[in-house]
């Protein structure tokens, strides 16, 4: 079964620094997205790209991320300089329409800023 | 605002037992519901969706949920609790309406007892 692979699985960087966080979704799917999990809470909706643009963001998605699609199979997230409040689990996700229809997930990335 | 609510945060069954974990949602818009669950360390799983038609549906696992429009639930029900449906479980819904996003509730930890 086609899986959305992630990348590493658990990072821990120093407050203030960069991090890039790695996913290749499913190879025949066209839109793509970030979600996070603070510990203890809701998984939160951070962005959703498609066509090389964003195509939706939330509140939370201020002007230290970015997400991109380097070539082709790759699609990052980058925190551009990192807070202890960025802790939390990020998942990637990838789905094929265009709609509600529900994603197929990664396993997650742990980031633990310190 | 959309929102999802689980009122369970944990639940104990025993191994054998019968399970309801609750969903309720809060839409403006006619709602795409999801059930994934997630292991420790691991990534959310797609247990099943309900997008229309038949309001009882039927998941992996021998998971199925049942959509009740007139009390705003998505309630997911197994017959027979087994030691590896120890997990927590997340609701979501989304809607065409508010594009490809999913809003997740809080999750409820399922417990196994033998």
């Amino acid at each position: 079964e086609p899986e959305v692979t992630q990348t590493p699985s658990h990072q821990v960087t120093q407050m203030g620094q960069e991090v890039i966080l790695r996913c290749v979704p499913i190879s025949n799917h066209l839109y793509f997205y970030w979600y996070r999990q603070i510990l203890g809470q809701k998984v939160e909706f951070l962005v959703s790209f498609y066509n090389n643009e964003i195509s939706e963001k939330s509140e939370i998605f201020d002007d230290q991320f970015s997400v991109e699609r380097p070539d082709g199979s790759n699609f990052t997230l980058k925190i551009r300089s990192t807070k202890l409040e960025d802790s939390a689990m990020y998942f990637c996700a990838s789905s094929e329409l265009d709609g509600p229809y529900g994603y197929t997930f990664g396993s997650g990335t742990r980031l633990t800023v310190v | 605002a959309q929102s999802v609510t689980q009122p369970d945060i944990h639940i104990t069954v025993s191994e054998g037992a019968s399970l309801e974990l609750r969903c309720n949602y809060s839409y403006g818009a006619t709602p795409y519901l999801f059930w994934y669950v997630q292991s420790p360390g691991q990534g959310l799983q797609l247990l099943l969706k309900y997008f229309s038609g038949d309001t009882l549906v039927q998941g992996i696992k021998g998971f199925e949920a049942e959509f009740k429009r007139s009390q705003s639930s998505f309630n997911l029900r197994k017959p027979s609790v087994h030691w590896s449906d120890a997990a927590e479980y997340f609701c979501a819904v989304g809607a065409m309406e508010y594009g490809n996003k999913l809003v997740f509730g809080a999750g409820t930890i399922l417990r196994v007892k033998s």
